[in-house]
């Protein structure tokens, strides 16, 4: 049971190149959320998932997309990097009360 | 959305000696969480409260929500160098969708 599974680990990107972050839980959950981290700034939410086929924006969606392929993955997708978006990005499903997040992917644009 | 402040942003202590970070709201809190993040770790889920006034512990860890529901605090007793880590409140927001709104966590350092 791996949980909440997140690839790549780590990146550098360039400005202006694209990319997307893979997330995958093995836990049944329909929601699905993804965060970012950035120093002092605690987690905020880029968008979610509440169920397969559904997808909204949260605090900070600005620059990014998502896609949630089925019930287990739901990816992330950078079209355009931008120095702002250097940061680490966290998945997380909801684990009945408590989120389960994944180990997070820590992302340079240079 | 739903803002909670929490105090202090850092704090440094001595093994042994304890701790407290406080979560604080302007509005109402329907519930809040507490979350620990190791160094270069993800958050990991402590515990979440719901009730006015309602005390949970685990091991050497006192979480308390407030009677009016406006703030909640974190209490470690003897910390150890082990209790490293930023802790941070979070209030699942009011909606079925679940969304999760994140203090900016109070980072702990433990002097051994």
């Amino acid at each position: 049971n791996a949980g909440v599974t997140q690839t790549p680990k780590f990146q550098v990107l360039k400005t202006g190149q694209s990319m997307t972050l893979q997330c995958a839980q093995d836990m049944n959950h329909n929601s699905m959320y993804w965060y970012r981290q950035d120093p002092g700034m605690g987690l905020r939410l880029i968008y979610y998932s509440a169920s397969e086929g559904t997808t909204d924006k949260g605090e900070v969606p600005n620059g990014y997309n998502v896609s949630r392929l089925n019930k287990r993955e739901f990816s992330l997708r950078l079209e355009s990097a931008a120095p702002s978006q250097t940061s680490v990005y966290f998945c997380a499903s909801r684990t009945g009360v408590g989120y389960t997040f994944g180990s997070g992917t820590r992302l340079t644009v240079v | 959305g739903q803002q909670v402040m929490q105090i202090p942003q850092y704090q440094h202590v001595q093994e042994g000696e304890d701790f407290t970070t406080y979560c604080n709201s302007s509005t109402t809190l329907s519930n809040i969480q507490w979350y620990k993040q190791r160094p270069g770790g993800h958050p990991v889920f402590l515990i979440q409260l719901v009730k006015s006034g309602e005390v949970k512990k685990q091991k050497r860890l006192t979480f308390q929500f407030g009677e009016a529901k406006k703030n909640s605090s974190l209490h470690i007793t003897a910390t150890q160098t082990t209790d490293v880590g930023t802790y941070f409140c979070a209030e699942v927001g009011g909606s079925t969708l679940g969304r999760l709104y994140f203090g900016r966590g109070t980072q702990l350092t433990v002097w051994p």
